[in-house]
């Protein structure tokens, strides 16, 4: 059975750096790529990016570039999000799931339990 | 970016009853169209991609329609395991958006 694994809640203060994962098991993560959602609290879901672990392509959205790192270990079937300098407005919870394709559809149908960032003085 | 719009934000229905979601995307998407079901406290759980496909595991129940810029989900019989927040997202370019959620629950 395919799973996400996410790393444990984090509570960091403005200004600290932070790099939360992602690992896969029941399959190689190679294979798919793998995406990052944000939701902060009480709100909808957002898009923040994608990579493909086999080789680090990566692509982001344009409300996240710069503002976040996605990045892949394919050797530990383990992908991360990191932030350089954390806001108190990344407080949310961010999700991996994995992006897979149907007849060139594609959706995300394997997602983690999710990480929680509180960012707080 | 292609912005993904959904109607109602809420609504309140008994069980039993037939429930329609809408979502409007600002361009076409043709069938790139993805459903999602989020429960309190939980991640979302895929039911409807490629705007009809039903996830395998889903309840036929749900089932999705549109193409173009309109789709719809609809619940054919509401139970009470289906109150949740529901998603559309577009797979036709990056970003891919979501819509803002319509959240369902029981009368």
């Amino acid at each position: 059975e395919v799973q996400l694994e996410q790393s444990g809640a984090e509570v960091k203060k403005p200004g600290e750096s932070l790099k939360i994962s992602c690992k896969g098991s029941g399959y190689s993560l190679t294979n798919y790529w793998i995406a990052w959602v944000r939701q902060m609290p009480g709100k909808g879901l957002e898009w923040m990016g994608i990579i493909y672990p086999g080789d680090s392509y990566t692509l982001y959205s344009p409300s996240f570039q710069g503002q976040v790192t996605i990045s892949a270990d394919k050797s530990s079937s383990t992908a991360y999000l990191q932030w350089s300098s954390l806001k108190a407005s990344d407080t949310a919870i961010y999700y991996c799931a994995t992006s897979r394709s149907s007849s060139h559809y594609y959706y995300m149908d394997v997602w983690g339990t999710g990480t929680t960032v509180t960012v707080s003085s | 970016d292609i912005q993904m719009t959904q109607s109602p934000s809420s609504l309140s229905a008994s069980i039993g009853d037939r429930v329609s979601i809408s979502c409007r995307a600002s361009q076409s998407i043709i069938t790139y169209l993805n459903w999602y079901q989020q429960k309190p406290g939980k991640a979302p759980k895929l039911l409807i991609y490629g705007a009809s496909s039903l996830q395998s595991g889903v309840p036929s129940r749900f089932s999705g329609s549109g193409s173009g810029t309109d789709f719809t989900l609809t619940i054919r019989s509401l139970q009470p395991e289906d109150c949740a927040t529901y998603y559309c997202q577009q797979s036709y370019s990056t970003p891919r958006t979501f819509g803002q959620g319509t959240k369902v629950e029981i009368k």
